[in-house]
């Protein structure tokens, strides 16, 4: 199956700061998802985003689907933003098969 | 708009204890449904997913089953928990056809004693 790793694992930045996350792939995807688990478990999708650039607020992604990648900025990041990132895809014509995987995370900590 | 409703949002049952947990959609039809597990500090893992009434399809053997009743509700269920049936549970939905976002529901954080 496709493989989706998330870098860095973890993070710990000051607030205000500014975060990249990253999501490489393994193959050709023609569905890809950002999602942000909060502390209490709550998941939220941030970003469908199979190609290109998509902004909401202070988050931004981009995929370039190309190249097997994708990226979600944080701009002026809040103690609100911690959390666990996640990144899922579905790979292009998995006929049959059209579920997302997700990648292990990248853990977000924010620091007043 | 569309919701998800899943509860309870926390569970504590002793080993053997049989298991249910509800999911309801809101807002939308014939929406395929899926549950995930989730063990603490993990990642995800799909347990089933669902296209439609009384279609259900595993992705992992276990100790656990699913149903879809109605359209719109999701049933996860046990006849004996384990132990190892302890973790975060968490239906979620999509729009069906081809690529569409999924959506979570709260989750329910089950714990086997």
């Amino acid at each position: 199956g496709i493989q989706v790793e998330q870098s860095p694992p973890d993070l710990i930045l000051q607030e205000g700061a500014n975060s990249t996350l990253r999501c490489n792939f393994s193959d050709s995807v023609n569905n890809l998802q950002w999602f942000h688990q909060n502390p209490w478990g709550q998941l939220i999708n941030l970003f469908y985003i199979p190609s290109g650039t998509k902004q909401n607020g202070r988050l931004s992604a981009t995929t370039v689907a190309t190249e097997r990648y994708s990226l979600l900025y944080i701009s002026s990041s809040q103690t609100t933003d911690s959390g666990v990132y996640f990144c899922a895809v579905v790979k292009f014509r998995d006929f049959g098969n059209e579920k997302l995987t997700f990648g292990t995370g990248t853990r977000l900590t924010i620091i007043p | 708009s569309q919701t998800i409703h899943q509860w309870p949002a926390t569970l504590v049952q002793p080993v053997g204890s049989p298991l249910s947990l509800e999911c309801t959609v809101e807002g939308t039809s014939n929406p395929n449904l899926y549950w995930y597990r989730q063990a603490a500090g993990r990642g995800l893992q799909l347990l089933f997913y669902s296209v439609g009434i009384g279609q259900i399809s595993s992705e992992v053997p276990q100790n656990l089953s699913a149903s879809r009743p109605q359209d719109r509700q999701f049933i996860l269920s046990s006849k004996k928990l384990l132990l190892s049936d302890s973790g975060f549970y968490l239906c979620a939905w999509e729009t069906a056809g081809y690529n569409s976002p999924l959506h979570f529901g709260n989750g329910t954080r089950l714990t086997v004693t």
